[in-house]
């Protein structure tokens, strides 16, 4: 069965520093999609960044990378120069690609707050 | 381009009364999903359509649930004989199958509280 694992209930940055979420995964399928969401107070989630198990980059999006390492089974999001509007709850996902399902599996999120 | 949009927002309601939510995803996305989240926690799959198919059920759907997509474009999920423990947020998701990952586009989310 997947699981995803994100350690960190809560973090501080200030404005302009770069933060990094970490995200811990376990599977048994080798084709799989990571996800990181944001999910601002008003409760909507925003798709942030992909990552498939056979990229061979590191994915980026704008601010946004993601440092996956497979062989330590982590997918850690990266935001460089944080801004005030990046406080929120981020959550990582996974989809086993090769089972047919559907379903993302989600961690149970870290709170981002951006100082000024 | 419009995004997933839910109706409504917010419901409140007594237990034992039924709800019903509805659904809209984003326009040629023929896949559609509902998850739920309870506060401090992450999304939890329900089920799953493609197109009018419903493919996949969590075992969370319980026989008091039920969702539907009739013509492959909107999906309603009703809630019957709610009960305290089904307050949560209620999201749908869409994906169009081609995106890499194929990726899942969030609605804002229907939020229930059962008195």
């Amino acid at each position: 069965a997947q699981k995803i694992t994100q350690t960190q209930p809560g973090m501080f940055v200030q404005e302009k520093e770069a933060v990094t979420l970490d995200c811990t995964y376990d599977t048994s399928d080798q084709s799989y999609g990571l996800f990181w969401y944001k999910q601002p107070s008003s409760g909507e989630m925003i798709f942030l960044i992909y990552q498939g198990s056979y990229d061979e980059q590191n994915a980026t999006e704008g601010r946004y990378s993601l440092n996956f390492q497979k062989a330590r089974k982590s997918a850690n999001l990266v935001i460089s120069a944080s801004q005030l509007g990046d406080s929120a709850m981020y959550f990582c996902a996974m989809r086993e690609l090769n089972t047919g399902r559907r379903a993302l599996t989600f961690g149970s999120g870290t709170r981002l707050q951006v100082q000024p | 381009d419009t995004g997933v949009s839910q109706d409504p927002r917010h419901k409140i309601t007594k237990r034992g009364q039924n709800v019903t939510f509805r659904c809209d995803p984003i326009s040629e996305h023929n896949r559609l999903y509902w998850y739920r989240q309870t506060l401090g926690q992450g999304p939890e799959f329900l089920t799953y359509f493609q197109n009018e198919a419903q493919l996949e059920k969590s075992r969370l759907l319980s026989d008091r649930f039920s969702a539907e997509r009739p013509k492959g474009s909107f999906s309603t999920l009703e809630i019957q004989r709610t009960e305290q423990g089904d307050s949560a947020m209620y999201l749908c998701a869409s994906s169009l199958g081609s995106e890499p990952g194929d990726t899942q586009y969030f609605g804002p989310g229907t939020r229930l509280t059962v008195l």
